[in-house]
């Protein structure tokens, strides 16, 4: 079965740096893979998709590729502000067409 | 707002009684999803709906926990008997699935204390 492996440390930046946080899955490769991000007590929120078929995508401060043959993405968020520390997590579909989520990265940036 | 919403956002009860969540999605999804997530986890699949129907149950629904969407619109999800591992964020989603690519917009959650 798929599984999804995000880092379970916490990840520590300054304010200005670029966060990279990862995102690995073990089986097949799925035809999209999404990133949410998740504030305690808050249910998670969409952030962006990739296809299989793009190796990179961009919203505002966010970009995201995604490597078929690592069977990896990578989350990048440039110029971070501590308003962007959550929990960001992975999904890709099973194949039921239903989501699978990692256990997400807990981003931390610091002032 | 026209975002998932559900209800109660908190429960505290005790072992042994039941209890019921309720989620209303966003009005023209089709697809409705339930999740449980414990603390340091992503949420774990229950249960989805493509409208009235439920396509899919997971393993760690046991038979205590039974799920509805009797028009395809809002969901309950009953707990019986529960017990203190069921303590747990309760998450409720819903999506719209066109082709087949698929996005799902989370509400709130309900947040289970079994004391």
């Amino acid at each position: 079965s798929q599984k999804i492996e995000q880092n379970s440390e916490a990840l520590n930046i300054q304010e200005g740096k670029t966060a990279t946080l990862t995102c690995n899955y073990t089986n097949y490769s799925p035809a999209y893979l999404q990133w949410y991000r998740q504030d305690p007590g808050r249910g998670p929120v969409f952030l962006l998709l990739i296809r299989e078929n793009e190796k990179e995508k961009r919203k505002e401060r966010l970009k995201v590729t995604f490597d078929t043959t690592l069977k990896q993405s990578l989350f990048h968020i440039t110029a971070s502000q501590p308003a962007d520390s959550a929990t960001y997590l992975c999904a890709l579909e099973d194949p039921q067409n239903k989501l699978i989520f990692g256990a997400g990265t807990r981003l931390a940036v610091h002032p | 707002d026209t975002g998932v919403s559900q209800d109660p956002r908190h429960k505290i009860t005790k072992r042994g009684q039941n209890v019921t969540f309720r989620c209303d999605p966003i009005s023209e999804h089709n697809r409705l999803y339930w999740y449980r997530q414990t603390l340091g986890q992503g949420p774990e699949f229950l249960t989805y709906f493509q409208n009235e129907a439920q396509l899919e149950k997971s393993r760690l629904l046991s038979d205590r926990f039974s799920a509805e969407r009797p028009k395809g619109s809002f969901s309950t999800l009953e707990i019986q008997r529960t017990e203190q591992g069921d303590s747990a964020m309760y998450l409720c989603a819903s999506s719209l699935l066109t082709g087949v690519q698929e996005t799902q917009y989370f509400g709130p959650g309900t947040r289970l204390l079994v004391l």
